[in-house]
């Protein structure tokens, strides 16, 4: 079945980058997506790529995708505490449109 | 422009009494979608509707959960005689088709709790 796995946890300092990495196994997945939480609020659409791309850049982020792993991973630059959120990987699961979340990344930046 | 709305932001019943959870999805979107999120959990997908098209239910816990659009507007999802289980944060997202290259917006959920 599909699965989408991620790292529970991710501490960095500011002014670092964070690269934040998820495992998913459809093959056929065509597009995969990053979206954020922060505490209380819904889900943020962050960014998210074609499966026929390797990278994608979008100013402080940069998604990279091995599609021959199924990995694909979020880099933050210059992390900020405006970054602190949890960040979660989803793949399009297709038969009711619906997306497959992993159980998200908690990112915690440090002063 | 607005995004998707939900309502009640937060909700708090006792168990067993029935809760009505609303989503407004943003204008002109035609698919419209349901998840629940356990706390410290990723997103469980609940149902998913289409225009006028009648939604698969196979995806709601149990019977005691229901949801209901209409035409491409409003939604709603109800959970009769809630159990404490039923807890956690229920999310709506629209998009403006269904299909992989039509990302999904999310409304920032409601939160029930069920004492």
């Amino acid at each position: 079945g599909e699965d989408v796995e991620q790292s529970l946890f991710l501490s960095v300092r500011e002014g670092d980058s964070s690269v934040i990495n998820c495992t998913y196994t459809d093959s056929s997945s065509t597009y995969l997506y990053w979206y954020k939480q922060e505490p209380g609020a819904g889900l943020q659409l962050l960014t998210y790529i074609f499966s026929n791309m390797d990278m994608k850049q979008d100013q402080r982020l940069t998604v990279l995708l091995n599609k021959k792993d199924k990995h694909l991973s979020l880099r933050i630059a210059d992390t900020q505490t405006g970054d602190s959120a949890i960040y979660f990987c989803a793949e399009y699961g297709g038969s009711q449109g619906n997306l497959i979340f992993g159980k998200g990344t908690k990112l915690s930046v440090k002063p | 422009g607005a995004g998707v709305s939900q309502s009640p932001s937060n909700k708090v019943t006792e168990k067993g009494k029935d809760v009505e959870l609303r989503c407004d999805p943003i204008s002109g979107h035609t698919a419209l979608y349901w998840y629940r999120q356990r706390l410290g959990q990723g997103l469980e997908f609940l149902i998913y509707f289409q225009g006028n098209s009648a939604p698969d239910k196979s995806g709601l816990p149990s019977d005691r959960f229901s949801a209901e659009r209409t035409g491409e507007s409003v939604s709603t999802l109800t959970i009769q005689r809630t159990q404490q289980e039923d807890s956690a944060v229920y999310l709506c997202a629209s998009s403006t088709s269904p299909g992989s290259n039509q990302p999904q917006h999310f409304g920032d959920g409601t939160r029930l709790s069920i004492l």
